[in-house]
């Protein structure tokens, strides 16, 4: 069973500093890898997509992938209220389906 | 350009009904994948149709059906609704069927069985 795992939360970080989210997935044969935000009763929307071992940045946003660990990452700086929501990581494996995650919550604290 | 449409937004069917959700992908798009997400968990697939052809069956029950059409626009259909079925069910489309493309989602239909 292939799976993607991640903390539910939630997580509690005050306005302004940096919030980290990780991600763990089982299946070695995973090539690509995608961070998503979920409003409460909205769709989920992307936030990055990494495919190369390394760092990704975009804007506040980093994505660290290490494939060694099968472990994915999602810094966010300078947090702001407005990043209050679910975070979804999901990992295409190695039968070109996506598995996703169950999302972890994040508080951002004025 | 237009986003990935759905409908209907809401819908409430009682047990042993049939529904039929239908989404328009994104201009371009080739691919639409079917995802059924009940609150606080992740989505959870439930097929993926490129150029009209199935690329992929989650673990649904046969009760669940679909087909995308010539246009790429496509159909999920629920058989013999149970409670069990009420959820948020998400339409995503993307420019191939590999997925290493990102899917982008449209607002999803809510449904509910009485």
């Amino acid at each position: 069973q292939k799976e993607v795992e991640q903390n539910s939360g939630p997580l509690s970080v005050p306005e302004g500093a940096i919030a980290s989210l990780n991600c763990t997935y089982s299946d070695r044969g995973s090539q690509s890898f995608f961070w998503y935000r979920q409003y409460s009763g909205k769709s989920p929307e992307l936030i990055m997509s990494i495919y190369s071992n390394g760092d990704k940045e975009d804007g506040r946003f980093t994505a660290q992938l290490n494939k060694a660990s099968q472990y994915v990452s999602l810094l966010i700086r300078d947090s702001q209220p407005s990043d209050s929501a679910t975070y979804l990581c999901a990992v295409r494996d190695s039968n070109y389906q996506l598995i996703w995650g169950a999302g972890t919550k994040l508080i951002i604290k004025p | 350009d237009a986003g990935v449409t759905q409908s209907p937004t809401h819908l409430i069917k009682t047990r042993g009904q049939h529904v039929t959700l239908r989404c328009s992908p994104i201009s371009g798009h080739k691919s639409v994948s079917w995802y059924q997400q009940v609150l606080g968990q992740g989505p959870q697939f439930i097929f993926q149709y490129y150029e009209k052809e199935e690329r992929g069956r989650g673990n649904f029950p046969d009760r669940f059906s679909a087909r995308q059409f010539p246009n790429y626009s496509s159909e999920l259909n629920v058989n013999a609704l149970l409670l069990g079925d009420s959820a948020l069910y998400l339409c995503a489309s993307s420019s191939l069927g590999t997925g290493d493309q990102p899917q982008h989602f449209g607002d999803g239909t809510r449904l509910s069985i009485l």
